[in-house]
């Protein structure tokens, strides 16, 4: 069956723009996860969406937020852009309840300029 | 505070020799831990999780509650693990919220 996917591949954008990531998880998942990748950072957990509600939120400003649709296709955005935000943000679904493995796309490299 | 320590940024060895990933954790609870790798140009993936208590490509990984350790091992590494490796924890309930070390990049020489 068709893996993660995710759109668009690559982005770049101003500070103070606004930018909507997407992700289609695999068929018959129900949670999705959004994680940015940094190299000073690393893998930081950002949001976790299930049966369209966020079921857990990491440490990251207002500015990112999220939501899932009746689909399970979920979209970030990050509003009011800054350099800072510049990474690879990365979606993984898997099936309901907690230790199910989680499935990772192949990310979105946002670069802001 | 939750947190998962990788101390190596970079691990290299030999075709044939041990490995040992390292990672320690710190979370107040019971964990479950995870190894995920990421080959070249290919997405990250789960290697294995404690829960499962099984073997993956020759790579065993044994939780050791009281050292609050994690650690990867391999008797005899082959060119083709060379990947970045991240240990991850997960806490229980109802949530897939993966905390990420800082990764190990492996590379085995041949």
């Amino acid at each position: 069956k068709a893996g993660v996917t995710q759109t668009p591949r690559y982005l770049i954008k101003t500070r103070g723009q606004q930018v909507t990531l997407s992700c289609s998880p695999i068929s018959g998942h129900r949670s999705v996860s959004w994680y940015q990748q940094t190299p000073g950072q690393g893998l930081q957990f950002l949001f976790e969406y299930f049966s369209e509600t966020q079921r857990n939120k990491g440490n990251f400003p207002g500015r990112f937020s999220g939501r899932q649709f009746s689909n399970s296709r979920s979209e970030m955005n990050v509003s009011t852009l800054e350099l800072g935000d510049s990474a690879l943000y990365l979606c993984a679904s898997s099936y309901s309840g907690s230790y199910n493995e989680q499935f990772f796309g192949p990310g979105t490299r946002l670069t802001v300029l | 505070a939750q947190r998962v320590t990788q101390p190596e940024k970079l691990l290299s060895v030999f075709k044939g020799a041990p490995v040992e990933l390292k990672c320690n954790y710190s979370y107040s609870g019971s964990p479950e831990l995870f190894w995920y790798v990421q080959y070249s140009r290919q997405r990250l993936q789960l290697l294995l999780r404690h829960i499962s208590r099984e073997s993956i490509k020759g790579f065993t990984a044994d939780l050791n509650k009281g050292e609050t350790s994690f650690h990867l091992k391999k008797p005899f590494a082959q060119e083709e693990d060379s990947a970045m490796y991240y240990c991850a924890l997960s806490g229980r309930g109802a949530t897939n919220k993966l905390i990420f070390g800082t990764g190990t990049l492996l590379a085995v020489q041949p």
